[in-house]
């Protein structure tokens, strides 16, 4: 059974940083892209992140480019998301998401997500 | 403002049929055949129903299934259930800048 276990989601100012991480098991990390995908009660979901199953490619939603940054460890089938200059509207609840393999668009498991608060 | 248009409602009676469409643009929707489609319940995670415009999951009942025509995608629900009452999600591949885009939910009532 494919588990993704997010952690990191604090209350954090605005302007500040911070490092979401996700804990993945159950089926082969290497072998998948993965992706973040955030979402508010306001503005529905939002895609964020991706990077491909070997980490060497990467992509980013307009609202997050240039502040985000995703990355992998491949040895602790981990995934994680670097936060920088947070913004109020960057507030959600963020999932660490498994892409289903045949495409990168397409997102076949979900975390039960971990929540960022930014206080302005 | 999502990228993609959904009603924000739609309902219908136990064993009846509704569809939810998502509209987009030939950037989107219309470009490409990588339309998925997802199920929340409240206080859950979404869970993927169709992809591909009208591939199933194993295990995601075959009263689901999905179409696209021109711009817009469909969702199609049919012998209505009490448990399908949930919010439901398109998204698509783009063209633009971002990679991937959703349309803002549809909160389905089952009455």
């Amino acid at each position: 059974e494919v588990r993704l276990v997010e952690s990191g989601g604090v209350v954090v100012q605005r302007g500040g940083s911070l490092r979401l991480s996700c804990a993945a098991s159950g089926f082969t990390f290497v072998d998948f892209a993965m992706h973040w995908v955030r979402q508010t009660p306001g503005k529905g979901l939002e895609w964020v992140a991706l990077i491909s199953w070997d980490g060497g490619v990467t992509f980013y939603a307009d609202s997050v480019k240039g502040r985000f940054t995703v990355s992998r460890d491949q040895d602790d089938n981990s995934l994680s998301l670097q936060m920088n200059s947070l913004r109020p509207e960057d507030a959600a609840l963020y999932y660490c998401v498994k892409d289903i393999g045949s495409s990168w668009y397409t997102f076949d498991s979900w975390g039960q997500g971990t929540l960022v608060t930014v206080s302005s | 403002q999502s990228a993609l248009t959904q009603p924000a409602s739609v309902s219908g009676s136990p064993g009846q049929s509704i569809t939810i469409s998502c509209t987009g643009t030939n950037s989107d929707v219309g470009g490409y055949n990588f339309v998925s489609w997802y199920q929340q319940h409240p206080d859950k995670v979404p869970k993927l129903l169709i992809y591909a415009v009208s591939k199933r999951p194993p295990g995601v009942s075959d009263r689901f299934s999905g179409s696209k025509s021109g711009n817009t995608a469909s969702l199609t629900i049919s012998g209505l259930q009490t448990e399908d009452e949930a919010d439901y999600f398109c998204n698509s591949y783009t063209s633009t800048t971002t990679l991937v885009v959703f349309g803002g939910g549809t909160r389905l009532t089952v009455l």
